[in-house]
């Protein structure tokens, strides 16, 4: 089965950091990018970054720059994002995403679960 | 970075019915455009890509239009399901941005 299956809720204190897991199954894991998104509670969806999973490059939005780090073990075909210096504004739920592409567009065409962090004293 | 405005923010309507969600983007992005559905509690569903290419498995009640700046995602009849959140979500340049979404509720 095509899956991408996340790494369970956590629960941070301020200043903490945070490493969240994303298992690709059911496909070649290396033949597509994986980025990273999340949605803070009652909110919209915010793109932190990506990453290629055969170079290890990756990018990331400039709002999340210095604190995240996205990396790779594709022996078992999982990514991961770290973010640190964490705030009550990162509680949110995380989102990795499978980057599809087509001649005119980059898309999200397969979803984890989501992984909420919750950023609490 | 490239804003998406979507509108309306959310939408009232009944089964059977026909809805249009609008997006726009601040700068051209070609066919770079793609919408996804969210229900409550679950990750977003790519419905349409590249403007208007319909998803693998995804009713072809959904269908995509648009190209520049202005996009438009049509639902020709609603069912029980489709009562959800919609997002735009541009691919054009990094970062991606997304609309604001709107919420499809049951009149």
């Amino acid at each position: 089965q095509v899956q991408l299956v996340q790494s369970g809720a956590e629960v941070k204190r301020p200043g903490a950091s945070v490493k969240v897991s994303c298992k690709a199954s059911g496909y070649t894991f290396t033949s597509y990018e994986i980025n990273w998104l999340r949605q803070a509670p009652g909110q919209g969806l915010e793109w932190m970054g990506w990453m290629n999973l055969n170079s290890g490059n990756s990018g990331s939005a400039q709002k999340f720059q210095g604190r995240v780090t996205m990396t790779t073990d594709t022996s078992i075909s999982t990514a991961y994002l770290e973010l640190s210096s964490l705030g009550s504004e990162d509680t949110a739920v995380y989102y990795c995403a499978r980057q599809a592409t087509s001649i005119w567009s980059w898309y999200f065409d397969l979803w984890g679960p989501g992984t909420l962090i919750s950023v609490s004293s | 970075d490239v804003q998406m405005t979507q509108s309306p923010s959310s939408l009232s309507a009944s089964v059977g019915d026909r809805v249009t969600i609008t997006c726009r983007a601040s700068q051209n992005i070609y066919s770079s455009l793609n919408w996804y559905q969210q229900k409550p509690g679950k990750a977003p569903e790519l419905l349409i890509y590249a403007a208007s290419s319909l998803q693998s498995g995804v009713p072809s009640r959904f269908g995509g239009s648009g190209s520049g700046t202005d996009f438009t995602l049509t639902i020709s009849s609603l069912q029980p399901e489709d009562f959800a959140t919609y997002y735009c979500q541009q691919s054009y340049s990094i970062p991606y941005t997304f609309g604001r979404g709107t919420k499809l509720d049951i009149k």
